[in-house]
């Protein structure tokens, strides 16, 4: 079975840009969630969608939104890109989110924003 | 709120000896899951091992096991025979059974484990 992947592996952006990244969880999962992972901060929550829906939100600007699509593939955006920014983003897949589901997490993109 | 709280930023030690990574957490919660994370250089991260709060027995994994003070709120990782390809940053997480809007997974900030030849 395949794993979770991420597209694309790096990014360069620009402050004030918009970037999307994209997220194709293991077939059959239906809950994706994103983190950012900083050197600071560690693995923070950014949201989780299952079956379209965002069912969890963490403490995150506007600027950060995210999607699920009828497949579980899941897209995050980020607007207005800040120099903070810069992070890697990390997403896991599960098949429902909850109880003892083991999330598997893809192999991340690395987001530096200039 | 949960809190995840890893005290060693950072460890090194031989191959093949035995380390104890700590972490505690906080939480009103009776019924909860708790993780181990790795996540090697470069690599994915994996899960380790997994406790459910409601069994008293330590979880193991081959060479990992925990040692789970309910307690006491505390979830160590011990690696037992440590190799090479345990070098890695390790995770310790924070999850309720079943979550609500506002519930989320909480992860401690992470022990960088280097293991020495």
């Amino acid at each position: 079975k395949a794993g979770v992947t991420q597209t694309p592996r790096y990014l360069i952006k620009t402050r004030g840009q918009q970037v999307t990244l994209s997220c194709s969880p293991i077939s059959g999962h239906r809950s994706v969630s994103w983190y950012q992972q900083t050197p600071g901060q560690g693995l923070q929550f950014l949201f989780e969608y299952f079956s379209e829906t965002q069912r969890n939100k963490g403490n995150f600007p506007g600027r950060f939104s995210g999607r699920q699509f009828s497949n579980s593939r899941s897209e995050m955006n980020v607007s207005t890109l800040e120099l903070g920014d810069s992070a890697l983003y990390l997403c896991a897949s599960s098949f429902s989110g909850q109880g003892a589901d083991t999330q598997y997490f893809g192999p991340g993109t690395r987001l530096t924003v200039l | 709120a949960q809190t995840v709280t890893q005290s060693q930023p950072e460890m090194s030690v031989q191959e093949a000896e035995t380390v104890t990574l700590s972490c505690t957490y906080d939480t009103s919660e009776s019924n909860y899951y708790l993780f181990w994370y790795k996540q090697p250089p470069s690599r994915q991260m994996i899960l380790v091992i997994r406790q459910e709060a409601y069994k008293q027995q330590n979880a193991t994994e081959n060479r990992f096991s925990v040692n789970f003070q309910k307690a006491a709120k505390s979830f160590s990782l011990k690696i037992s025979d440590s190799q090479l390809g345990d070098t890695a940053m390790y995770f310790c997480a924070f999850m309720k059974p079943r979550r609500g809007r506002d519930d989320k997974i909480i992860f401690g900030k992470g022990t960088r484990l280097h293991i020495l030849p």
